[in-house]
């Protein structure tokens, strides 16, 4: 069965702290990957995303994935957080041929000034 | 440059009502369109997603259906809402023949009552 798990469910860091959210999948065939942030009071966003090439893949804000083909993971990371990072954050899989998206649960993460 | 539309963007309803939350998109043609259902601690559950007019895929068998009547317009509908159906409803498009990021609307908080 199509699965994406995020395990940690809350994060709370300390301004400057390094940041690692991990994300696992299970999808069949050539996978799509995202990462989207969720701001309070704000739409989903993305973060950034990986097709295929390099898999350590940058994106907005400082943020950067690396896709894990043998261990189906795509963790995000960021070395110093800002208070501004406080949101949750979705890891995505998807399928450019069947364009179906499966998100994980969320990770809310909270940046103490 | 490209828009999306929920509406309305709360409701309140009584068990057994009907229900629609239409979604709009501008400035793209022929989006894959997405209606995801956001919960607390669930993060966001792929409900229909639609590639085409007419064409609906339900990912989760449930009291709701969708349908897509114009190219840009996706509809949720209820005949009879449950306790259950509270949630955070979200629509999202991407371009099928671009980079498949997906762009969200603002979403819908449906209270059942």
């Amino acid at each position: 069965a199509q699965s994406v798990s995020q395990h940690n469910h809350h994060v709370i860091l300390s301004e400057a702290a390094s940041l690692e959210l991990g994300c696992n999948y299970s999808y069949g065939g050539t996978v799509n990957l995202f990462w989207y942030v969720q701001y309070p009071g704000q739409h989903l966003q993305l973060l950034l995303k990986y097709f295929s090439g390099d898999p350590l893949v940058k994106g907005i804000k400082g943020f950067e994935a690396e896709f894990i083909k043998s261990k189906f993971s795509f963790n995000l990371r960021k070395p110093s957080v800002q208070w501004s990072d406080t949101a949750e954050y979705f890891c995505a899989v998807g399928n450019s041929g069947t364009y179906k998206y499966i998100f994980g649960t969320g990770t809310r993460l909270k940046v103490l000034a | 440059s490209q828009t999306i539309h929920q509406w309305p963007a709360t409701l309140v309803q009584p068990v057994g009502s009907p229900l629609s939350l239409e979604c709009t998109v501008e400035g793209t043609s022929n989006p894959n369109l997405y209606w995801y259902r956001q919960a607390a601690g669930r993060g966001l559950q792929l409900l229909f997603y639609s590639v085409g007019i007419g064409q609906i895929s339900s990912e989760v068998p449930q009291n709701l259906s969708a349908s897509r009547p114009q190219d840009r317009q996706f509809i949720l509908s209820s005949k009879k809402l449950l306790l259950s159906d509270s949630g955070f409803y979200l629509c999202a498009w991407i371009l099928a023949s671009g980079d498949n990021e997906q762009f969200f609307g603002p979403g819908t908080r449906l209270t059942v009552l």
